[in-house]
């Protein structure tokens, strides 16, 4: 069974650019999250796709967007980056029509933002 | 809106018994999930509560209260690959299906 995955591990962007993150859930999973984590916080929720389409969406501007593919591949893109928007980038996986909350987390962007 | 409280650190020395507490406010509740997260690792799932009472598994017991709003995670026979964030997490019922809302994270730091 492969984990989820996320790339790249880490980048540096400067103001005002965007930034596409990617991510592979894992096998049998139909349902993604992404989430911002900032130092010493715990991580806070962006949205969720669930087959292709969006399935909920956190307190974030619309310049934080997605998309989820046919084989539950995810992207998360962020358009005129600021520099509070430095932080880890999490995904998880899930599988929505299972009884469990469970969600597995890939290891995650970082992101920094000069 | 949905927030979660629990202490930002903890020390313990190796071998004891320590509970990280966890107090929550939520408009609809689906239970409480416990993660771990090593410095530069990603979150991993521990534990989950949907109903009033402990749960137990291997070193790890996690316990909820509905009626009260709090939960606790009891980490016994510490080790010191057990230093880590721990996070309560809630079912962010508002903005869509089986996303979480964390709280911030209690630091465990466990000596020798």
């Amino acid at each position: 069974e492969t984990g989820v995955t996320q790339s790249p591990t880490h980048l540096i962007k400067t103001r005002g650019q965007q930034v596409t993150l990617r991510c592979s859930s894992q096998s049998g999973h139909n349902t993604v999250s992404w989430y911002q984590q900032a130092l010493g916080q715990g991580p806070q929720f962006i949205f969720q796709y669930y087959r292709e389409e969006e399935n909920g969406r956190g307190n974030f501007p619309p310049r934080f967007s997605g998309l989820q593919f046919p084989n539950y591949s995810s992207e998360l893109n962020v358009n005129a980056l600021e520099l509070d928007d430095s932080a880890l980038y999490l995904c998880a996986s899930s599988q929505l029509t299972s009884g469990a909350d469970t969600q597995y987390f890939g290891p995650g962007t970082r992101l920094t933002v000069l | 809106g949905q927030s979660l409280e629990q202490p930002s650190e903890v020390t313990a020395v190796e071998g004891a018994i320590v509970q990280i507490n966890c107090t929550y406010q939520t408009s609809g509740f689906y239970g409480l999930s416990w993660y771990q997260q090593h410095d530069g690792g990603a979150p991993t799932f521990l534990s989950y509560n949907g109903l009033d009472g402990l749960e137990e598994t291997g070193r790890f017991s996690s316990f909820l209260s509905r009626s009260d709003s709090y939960g606790y995670l009891l980490l016994q026979e510490l080790q010191m690959k057990d230093s880590a964030s721990y996070f309560c997490a809630v079912r962010d019922n508002k903005t869509g299906r089986r996303a979480l809302t964390f709280g911030s994270g209690t630091r465990l730091q466990v000596q020798p």
